[in-house]
């Protein structure tokens, strides 16, 4: 049973214009969700992260949306540069437990 | 202040035999994560050590089993390895047990079965 889902496994924008990655989730007990960035032969870096009693996180040109009444949240990045094509993965956790559930990815590439 | 580091980077392992990963965790985290990611999947959450005490398991048998020493490095053991155990073995530490926070991962070790 697939807890974190995004359904999207890839996903291309030119330079400069908005990336939406989407990411959707089951159980109502996961209170905090996080979004990585993998490079080949690189292990996930932390991006952003948003605890569910916000609906909006930013940080520079990423933000997260959460809308908890959907089980449902994204990751915009505005402008997209050539050096975020990378996989993208949503993860979420449930207070007091550090595990994370994570997503299948979404492969992102930004085209020049 | 040193990120989280995995030996080796490479394996490869004849079916039924045992390996050993290990991982340092970053300065300052006393807690350590394993996970697995097969081909085109997310990481799998194995189990988490906490202050040497396995601290939640994930859905894989017994014979993945794992250590963590007083200075917080961790290692994963997995015996009667099997062709499905070939994969990416990730380790990711973090800060404090009991706090939302993220988990910081190592650059992972692939592991391949014959």
């Amino acid at each position: 049973d697939q807890q974190v889902k995004q359904n999207s496994p890839s996903l291309s924008v030119q330079e400069g214009r908005i990336s939406i990655l989407n990411c959707d989730y089951t159980n109502s007990m996961f209170d905090y969700f996080l979004w990585y960035k993998k490079y080949p032969a690189e292990g996930p870096t932390f991006l952003i992260s948003i605890s569910s009693i916000k609906d909006k996180n930013e940080d520079g040109r990423f933000t997260v949306f959460l809308n908890k009444s959907a089980k449902h949240l994204s990751l915009h990045i505005v402008p997209s540069q050539p050096g975020d094509s990378a996989v993208y993965f949503c993860a979420a956790s449930n207070f007091g437990n550090e595990k994370l559930t994570f997503g299948t990815g979404t492969r992102l590439t930004i085209i020049p | 202040e040193t990120g989280v580091t995995q030996s080796p980077t490479h394996l490869i392992k004849t079916r039924g035999q045992q390996v050993t990963l290990r991982c340092s965790s970053q300065s300052g985290h006393n807690t350590v994560s394993w996970y697995q990611q097969a081909l085109g999947q997310g990481p799998q959450f194995i189990f988490q050590y906490y202050r040497e005490e396995e601290n939640g398991r994930g859905n894989f048998p017994p014979r993945f089993s794992g250590l963590q020493f007083p200075n917080y490095s961790s290692e994963l053991n997995v015996n009667a390895l099997e062709l499905d155990d070939s994969a990416l073995y990730l380790c990711a530490s973090s800060p404090l047990t009991g706090v939302n926070t993220e988990a910081f991962f190592g650059q992972g070790t692939r592991l391949t079965v014959v």
